[in-house]
């Protein structure tokens, strides 16, 4: 299994365009997590879905934030417009929502920098 | 609140030597807890689960224990390696599959 895909691996991007992360969970997990970290928050999640419906969104930090996932397979983060505190490395992680030890298999990341 | 702690926020050894990294947690129903180490760069990776029952559970050279009364845990790394220089974070879940995530040890290793 190539466990979880986030693309893309780095993004650089100026203040006040759009910004769109991918993330493709492993194979056969229902259960999709969007987590933000930084050095001085630690990791956050932002939002979290259950068979590509969003369950808890509380951590999504403004309106500016918006997250999809229109398939078992898919899902995207997207920032519009983007600000310079946006910058932090964007993770996606996946678990089976049966899994009674909960493990979420986390992707490699994104590191957005918002200038 | 549910709330995870770790301590120290960050460490320094010499490679070779041992440590213990500590986390205090609030969560409520506490149904396990994980440690998650994360190296730089990349996503963080799970060493070790341990449910309420468990008193100690190990991974090669870490061994976590927990004490379900007093809600804390420490993750004991022995004969450290340069590749334990990573973040270490504590991670505490519900009955109702919420995580909880501590804000990490920093450990690096030297030779």
């Amino acid at each position: 299994d190539a466990g979880v895909i986030q693309s893309p691996r780095h993004e650089v991007t100026e203040m006040g365009q759009e910004v769109t992360l991918r993330c493709k969970p492993i194979s056969g997990h229902n259960s999709l997590f969007w987590y933000r970290q930084t050095m001085m928050r630690g990791l956050e999640l932002l939002i979290y879905f259950n068979n590509n419906v969003p369950i808890d969104d509380s951590g999504m930090p403004e309106d500016r934030f918006s997250a999809k996932m229109p398939n078992a397979s898919f899902s995207t983060l997207k920032i519009q417009p983007s600000e310079p505190r946006d910058s932090a490395v964007y993770f996606c992680a996946s678990r089976r929502a049966r899994d009674p030890g909960y493990e979420q298999y986390f992707g490699p990341g994104t590191r957005l920098t918002v200038t | 609140k549910n709330q995870v702690e770790q301590s120290p926020q960050s460490l320094i050894i010499l490679e070779g030597k041992n440590c213990t990294l500590q986390c205090n947690y609030t969560v409520s129903p506490f149904s396990n807890l994980r440690w998650y180490k994360q190296d730089t760069g990349r996503g963080p990776v799970s060493l070790t689960i341990m449910t309420f029952s468990e008193n100690t559970k190990s991974n090669g050279r870490y061994t976590a224990t927990l004490d379900a009364d007093t809600k804390q845990s420490s993750l004991h790394i022995t004969a450290s390696q340069l590749s334990d220089s990573a973040s270490y974070i504590c991670v505490v879940i519900t009955n109702a599959g919420k995580s909880t995530f501590g804000d990490g040890t920093t450990l690096t290793v030297k030779p």
